[in-house]
């Protein structure tokens, strides 16, 4: 199976910086990569699909890049709605495994 | 607006069975692959089941093969997940959740969750 493995798994920032969360998977998984957001109780919401593409109604404050194994999440100006745990997803391996990475939980500083 | 509703979940004993069902509406479901995924206690997201649009096609997370079947019905907007021989392992919040449709498997909306306990 793929692995996926975020980094950092936490994160203390204020409000108003520029965060960056990677995800590296364990072989090539070309684009096919997708950015969630979970909020304690509350069902996760997709941020990035595709490696680059928002997601609609998602701040544009929230981007993503990459290609291959390694990806990263951005959020340009942190907001106080912003602090959750954020997932990324594989959806290219096959026997069929959509594995998570192990999710990176952002705090306020 | 779309919305999924599970139902279903609450406290069982290992061994025992469980289904969870999942009412979708304000989209065309018989047009969209649906998936369960699942978040044991204070840990990640684990993909478990997913049933393609129109029911043919199945795929299931090896730690739940042979023991959780995944199902849908379309003239009712509903999907199912058959778990029996249930585990400790399995305690978990069960989401259901639809397709985008676009780029691989990603899933643009998510139910509320429904809580399984797996306990003696």
């Amino acid at each position: 199976d793929i692995q996926m493995t975020q980094s950092p798994s936490s994160l203390s920032a204020s409000i108003g910086d520029r965060v960056t969360i990677t995800c590296r998977a364990s072989q090539s998984i070309s684009n096919y990569l997708n950015w969630y957001q979970q909020k304690p109780g509350k069902a996760p919401k997709l941020l990035v699909y595709a490696a680059s593409n928002s997601q609609s109604g998602v701040p544009s404050r929230f981007s993503g890049s990459g290609s291959g194994t390694d990806f990263t999440l951005t959020i340009s100006s942190l907001q106080p709605d912003d602090f959750a745990t954020y997932y990324c997803q594989q959806s290219y391996s096959t026997p069929l495994a959509y594995t998570f990475g192990q999710g990176t939980k952002l705090e306020i500083k | 607006q779309v919305q999924l509703v599970e139902s279903g979940g609450g406290v069982v004993q290992p061994g025992r069975s469980l289904r969870l069902s999942c009412a979708a509406s304000g989209f065309i479901f018989s047009s969209y692959g649906m998936h369960w995924v699942r978040q044991a206690p204070g840990k990640g997201l684990e993909w478990v089941a997913s049933i393609s649009s129109d029911g043919s096609n199945k795929y299931y997370v090896d730690s739940v093969k042979g023991r959780f079947t995944i199902s849908r019905d379309n003239s009712k907007n509903t999907l199912y997940l058959q778990m029996n021989s249930l585990r400790a392992e399995d305690t978990a919040v069960y989401y259901c959740a639809k397709e985008l449709g676009l780029a691989g498997i990603v899933w643009d909306y998510w139910g509320q969750g429904t809580l399984v306990t797996v306990s003696s």
